[in-house]
């Protein structure tokens, strides 16, 4: 079956600028994982889901970002007025229930350049 | 999250086996460990866990120590496509995985 998808696979954009990043998770998955990876560290936790409400956003950096996921299916991340520090790629995840006890299926992830 | 050490990198010849240890000594009696993997340009993939007793999956092994202060993650049989980094993970919460910078596996020709 389909795994999880992730767009724009790749995003350039300007300092100051809106960006929206993508993710579709597994269908019938609850949960809904937003993480930041940076080059050569480890995913850094952003925000999840549990259904449509945000369970933990205690992980985004400031609020300039911002999660939804209005129908508990496919969720959106928006940075507004973005700066070169939030280049990364961005990596979501689903699993069927929040809860580490449950597997998360990661995304190939949405690099995003900021210049 | 309980904190986890790894090695930043190790090597090992294709075809034998690779034993990737962590330290988690600070891990409470109801906490699992976890490992997943993240191979080039691809998202993290969920490996193995385990409480207290050794584990075993079509992936790997995983030998947990008995005061579980430590764990070791086996591939029996490293092959090219191992290359990547393993992440040892404790969670403390039920809720979220906090990853560290794991350890960057290389599998030799």
């Amino acid at each position: 079956g389909a795994g999880v998808s992730q767009t724009p696979s790749n995003k350039v954009t300007e300092k100051g600028k809106y960006v929206e990043l993508r993710c579709d998770p597994i269908s019938g998955h609850t949960a809904l994982y937003w993480y930041r990876q940076s080059l050569g560290q480890g995913p850094e936790f952003l925000i999840y889901f549990q259904g449509t409400g945000a369970a933990d956003d205690s992980g985004l950096p400031n609020d300039r970002f911002f999660a939804v996921r209005p129908e508990g299916s496919v969720s959106t991340l928006k940075i507004q007025r973005t700066e070169r520090g939030d280049s990364a790629v961005y990596l979501c995840a689903s699993s069927l229930r929040a809860g580490v006890y449950n597997e998360q299926f990661f995304g190939p992830g949405t690099r995003l350049t900021v210049l | 999250d309980a904190k986890t050490t790894q090695p930043p990198s190790m090597d090992c010849a294709e075809g034998r086996a690779a034993n990737l240890p962590c330290n988690h000594s600070t891990i409470s009696g109801n906490e699992y460990v976890y490992w997943y993997r993240q191979i080039h340009s691809q998202g993290p993939q969920y490996i193995i866990h385990g409480l207290k007793n050794n584990e075993t999956n079509e992936m790997a092994s995983l030998i947990i120590t008995e005061d579980r202060k430590s764990s070791t993650l086996i591939l029996p049989h490293a092959t090219l496509r191992d290359t990547a980094v393993y992440y040892c993970i404790v969670p403390r919460r039920d809720d979220k995985i906090i990853f560290g910078k794991g350890t960057r596996l290389h599998i030799l020709p």
